[in-house]
Formats: C-alpha cells, structure tokens, sequence
C-alpha cells in the first residue's frame, strides 16, 4: 500500500486559497488518489478524486502531475467551516474484494477570520 | 454520494460486556464495507473488510475473535466488541463501497465508553 506524507497543520484566513500537498512516492498503477474531510468526532467526508491531471467538482480541485508522486488538494476560497482535518489517501482496487485505504496523519486546517 | 447510518452513535458499557455496533448502508446497495477504528487525535485505522456474504477480512493485529463482524446484507454490517475492556474505548466508524466503485462513504461513527 502506498504511504503518504502529508504536513501534520496549516493555517489560512477566509477568503484566501488552500493548497495542501500529499506526497505518495511509492503509487501503484491501480491506485487513486482520495481526498476526505472530518469534523471532531464524525466520520470522514468524501471530497474529491482522481488518478491523474485535474479533477474538478463543486467544492474543490485536485491536481495530480505525470509522475503521481504527489497530489494538491485546491480549496478555493475557504471559510471558518473548512476548519478540519484533511486526508490524502492511495487505494486499490482489489476485484471482487476490499478497495483499502491507508490512512496517514492527515492536514489540520485552522481558518481564521 | 451514499448515506451510510450508524447505530447507535454512542453507547457507554461495562468491561466484560459485549456491544454491537450497526452499520447500514441507506441508498445503495453496499458489497463492501470496512470498520474502521480511531483514537483521540489519531488519524483512522482500518479493522477489517467485509464482503456480503463473506467472512471478514481482518488486518494484522486486530482479534478477529474480539471484534465479529457480520456482513448479513448488501444494507447492513455490525460490529460487536465481545467482552469489551477500556482500552477498547474508542471511535468506531464504517465505510461501505459498492461493485465497481473506489469512492468510499464513511457512516458518521459511533463512540463507545468502557468503563
């Protein structure tokens, strides 16, 4: 399974643009990239996917370039809400079976006013 | 995405007893589902995998013995902490995936209090 990296906190203030990037230098082929979102005592959020370039949907961007080594989760323009903890997580796809995922430290985000 | 439930959402017990924890899955149907377990201020931690009507797979070092997980349905696994001690008070949350998906979709956990 691969491992990621991720840095362990970031701060930012509401309005401005966050980028946090996951490293995972040991990617399968099979694997995708996974970014969840979770509050304090809930279960994690689906945010967004990928498995190479630029995935975009409602809420955020993933930027993922040719060599997968690494991945950046875009939050436009956050708010004190976006507040939480980010994981970046590889998963594979086993036929038939489990699609694990390994979860690392993952990003607290802190946004201030 | 899913709505996956949990039940209940926080029970406290007694050590010695067991507890069963449900996980159902509401809009979809789920081939797969993982529990997943989570100290304070720790990252998630996969228990186990489970295919409908299969037995479960259990990672290293989590007692399959301790911790029976049924897979009945494609809507509903439980988990049941068998002769729960302190130390297995914890954050328990469940994920399910249907066939010919990779997105996950987390049940909101449930807390369980041995004392």
């Amino acid at each position: 399974l691969a491992k990621t990296t991720q840095p362990i906190s970031m701060d930012s203030y509401e309005g401005q643009e966050v980028n946090i990037t996951c490293s995972h230098n040991n990617i399968a082929t099979n694997d995708y990239i996974t970014w969840y979102q979770q509050f304090p005592s809930q279960g994690p959020r689906f945010i967004i996917q990928g498995y190479k370039t630029k995935v975009t949907n409602e809420v955020a961007s993933l930027f993922i370039p040719a060599d997968r080594k690494s991945s950046t989760l875009s939050l436009p323009r956050v708010s004190l809400s976006d507040t939480a903890v980010y994981y970046c997580l590889v998963g594979e796809w086993v036929t038939g079976g489990g699609n694990k995922l390994t979860f690392g430290t993952g990003t607290q985000l802190k946004v201030e006013l | 995405g899913a709505v996956v439930s949990q039940h209940p959402s926080w029970v406290i017990c007694k050590s010695g007893t067991s507890v069963k924890i449900e996980c159902r899955s509401l809009d979809f149907q789920a081939t797969t589902m993982f529990w997943y377990r989570q100290f304070p201020k720790q990252s998630l931690m996969l228990m186990a995998t489970s295919n409908e009507g299969s037995k479960a797979t259990y990672e290293q070092g989590v007692e399959k013995d301790k911790f029976l997980i049924n897979h009945a349905s494609l809507t509903l696994s439980t988990l049941t902490v068998t002769s729960a001690h302190p130390e297995d008070s914890s954050f328990y949350i469940c994920s399910v995936r249907t066939s010919g998906s990779y997105e996950q979709y987390f049940g909101p956990g449930t807390r369980l209090t041995v004392t």
